[in-house]
């Protein structure tokens, strides 16, 4: 099991630039989270999946964060435009529908110049 | 999502020390999760809870489920260097209903040999 896989692993760009981030999931988990993680504020929930659904994205901080899921193996995190306020690291996670245990990937650490 | 405090914010102690560190709820947590995450990582899974009382064991870790429900704690005994890093706990208020988990600050520990 390859576990959850996020690319890239590192990011910087320009403020006003779109980024994308994305995730693969373990195959067989059917629930996707996105956190980001600051200094100031820990570990954020932004939106999560069941069954490629989005369920509660009362977290996405505004209309320039999206995130969609179009399969089951794959999902992305969009911003766009981007700002400095946007440097964080962000992770996906993921997990059968029902279990609590989060299997996390690496984390995308997105610089936003 | 509920509040959780996580304390202490960082320790630095020295190898061969026990470590404490605690997590409370303002509301009635049904799991306790914590996890580890080393630089550059993401969040792994130390130990789950999911009864009031509580009591279990990963090697040198011991966690406990508060008898209140609002509250859990992590024991580190016999500290060696690679347990450096920092230590979430996770809570979800609702068993097996999909909600996401979530996480405390985080307590930042430095050991030194």
């Amino acid at each position: 099991d390859a576990g959850v896989i996020q690319s890239p692993r590192h990011e910087v760009t320009e403020m006003g630039q779109e980024v994308t981030l994305r995730c693969k999931p373990i195959s067989g988990h059917n629930s996707l989270f996105w956190y980001r993680q600051t200094m100031m504020r820990g570990l954020e929930l932004l939106i999560y999946f069941n069954n490629n659904v989005p369920i509660d994205d009362s977290g996405m901080p505004e209309d320039r964060f999206s995130a969609k899921m179009p399969n089951a193996s794959f999902s992305t995190l969009k911003i766009q435009p981007s700002e400095p306020r946007d440097s964080a690291v962000y992770f996906c996670a993921s997990t059968r529908r029902g279990a609590n245990v989060l299997t996390f990937g690496a984390g995308s650490r997105l610089t936003v110049l | 999502g509920q509040q959780l405090n996580q304390s202490p914010q960082s320790m630095f102690i020295q190898e061969g020390e026990d470590v404490s560190m605690n997590c409370t709820s303002s509301s009635i947590f049904n799991t306790w999760l914590w996890y580890k995450q080393d630089p550059g990582e993401g969040p792994v899974l130390l130990i789950a809870l999911y009864k009031a009382g509580e009591l279990t064991s990963n090697g040198r870790l011991t966690a406990q489920f508060g008898i209140t429900r609002k509250d859990s704690f992590l024991n580190i005994s016999a500290s060696i260097p690679s347990d450096v890093g920092i230590y979430f706990c996770a809570g979800q208020p609702t068993q097996n209903s999909g909600y996401a988990l979530n996480f405390g600050k985080g307590t930042s520990l430095l050991v030194t040999p």
